[in-house]
């Protein structure tokens, strides 16, 4: 079981510039987890989808912010146009919801740094 | 809208046990409660989790009260490796779709 795989791990990039972060859940997990983790918010929920579905993208603070789950093993989080404030570390996240008390299984993270 | 409360910081001697507690006055019948714990800028780690019985496994115990109302988790033998911030979350939702919801944690310290 290699866990969940988040690429890239760090990521540089200046204002205005589109930026890409991807994620691979663990074989046989249908739920997907995005959070944002900054030292003034904590770990924030983004998105999570059910089965390749979004269900509730509340977190997901404003609409330069998209996430993709085309199939069961490949996420994607855009931000487009990026800007400083968008500096964290992004977290995947995936369980099977088969099961009423799966864990969450976390990924790395991709640090992400807007100049 | 986390649904527990945890104190923000502690500290324990190394070699002994750790006890964290949480507040979870408002879970229901059916919430799970979970524990993670995150070292540095790593993702999560999950720990153990319960629903109302106590629970043990290779990391640590999990005490929940009978009224559920809050629980909490023993590292019987801390070590300073177990320095982390430590995450109790009540899973919410229905019907096959539940997130988790973080709060702020207690940061624990184990001091040598």
């Amino acid at each position: 079981d290699a866990g969940v795989i988040q690429s890239p791990r760090h990521e540089v990039t200046e204002m205005g510039q589109e930026v890409t972060l991807r994620c691979k859940p663990i074989s046989g997990h249908n739920s997907l987890f995005w959070y944002r983790q900054t030292m003034m918010r904590g770990l924030e929920l983004l998105i999570y989808f059910n089965n390749n579905v979004p269900i509730d993208d509340s977190g997901m603070p404003e609409d330069r912010f998209s996430a993709k789950m085309p199939n069961a093993s490949f996420s994607t989080l855009k931000i487009q146009p990026s800007e400083p404030r968008d500096s964290a570390v992004y977290f995947c996240a995936s369980s099977f919801m088969g099961q009423p008390n799966s864990p969450l299984h976390f990924g790395n993270g991709t640090r992400l740094t807007v100049t | 809208d986390a649904k527990t409360t945890q104190p923000p910081s502690m500290d324990c001697a190394e070699g002994r046990a750790a006890n964290l507690p949480c507040n979870h006055s408002t879970i229901s019948g059916n919430e799970y409660v979970y524990w993670y714990r995150q070292i540095h800028s790593q993702g999560p780690q999950y720990i153990i989790h319960g629903l109302k019985n106590n629970e043990t496994n290779e990391m640590a115990s999990l005490i929940i009260t009978e009224d559920r109302k809050s629980s909490t988790l023993i590292l019987p033998h801390a070590t300073l490796r177990d320095t982390a911030v430590y995450y109790c979350i009540v899973r919410v939702g229905n019907s096959g779709t539940y997130k988790y919801i973080f709060g702020t944690g207690t940061r624990l310290k184990v001091l040598a």
